[in-house]
């Protein structure tokens, strides 16, 4: 069966700083998307970025970039100069056709 | 719609009462989703819609639970004789056609507390 994992349920990250959230997966399939999910208190998911497993190119959003090692079935989200609006809870998703799957999440504080 | 809109916002009920949560997606997207998410957990696939019919409905736990999508557009997630364990926060999602990989556009829940 397909599994995410996100090791870390807190982290935390100066204002303008950098911060990586982890995430790791199992699968034995070859073509499948992977998802960084922001939900805010509001409870909203709100889509950070989406990674198509054929592609090698990390996927860039702004100050959000991911590193996608498909080998070690791994795709961390990394922030760079972070803002206090980036706190919240982030999902990491993993999809294939309909079926997706979340991990547990990660909670980022963003201190002043 | 600007968005996925879900009512109410909190629901309050008694174990063993019937609840209907709504579900209206962005207009014009042919997929819908239903997840709940419990405390302190990501999301967990309930079912997909395709148009009016229900594509995939292997995330439903057991009978007490059904949904509904009969003119492809507004959806209600019906549970029977619900438990405490029902309590969860339960999330609606769509998206434009369905295919594989597609971006999917998430509601802001409906929170279900059974006493």
């Amino acid at each position: 069966a397909q599994t995410v994992t996100q090791s870390q349920p807190e982290m935390s990250v100066q204002e303008a700083e950098t911060v990586t959230l982890s995430c790791t997966y199992d699968t034995s399939e070859s073509d499948y998307y992977l998802f960084w999910y922001k939900q805010p208190p509001s409870r909203q998911m709100i889509l950070v970025i989406r990674q198509e497993a054929y592609k090698q190119q990390n996927a860039t959003e702004n100050r959000f970039s991911v590193n996608f090692q498909k080998a070690a079935k791994s795709f961390s989200l990394k922030i760079s100069d972070s803002q206090l609006g980036d706190a919240a809870m982030y999902f990491c998703a993993w999809a294939r056709n309909n079926d997706m799957r979340f991990g547990a999440g990660t909670r980022l504080t963003v201190k002043p | 719609g600007a968005g996925v809109s879900q009512t109410p916002s909190n629901k309050v009920t008694e174990k063993g009462k019937y609840v209907e949560l709504r579900c209206d997606p962005i207009s014009g997207h042919t997929a819908l989703y239903w997840y709940r998410q419990s405390l302190g957990q990501g999301p967990e696939f309930l079912i997909y819609f395709q148009g009016t019919g229900a594509a995939d409905d292997s995330g439903l736990p057991n009978d007490r639970f059904f949904a509904v999508r009969p003119e492809g557009s507004v959806s209600t997630l019906k549970i029977q004789r619900t438990e405490r364990g029902d309590s969860a926060v339960y999330l609606c999602a769509s998206s434009r056609t369905g295919t594989p990989g597609e971006t999917q556009y998430f509601g802001p829940g409906t929170r279900l507390l059974v006493l």
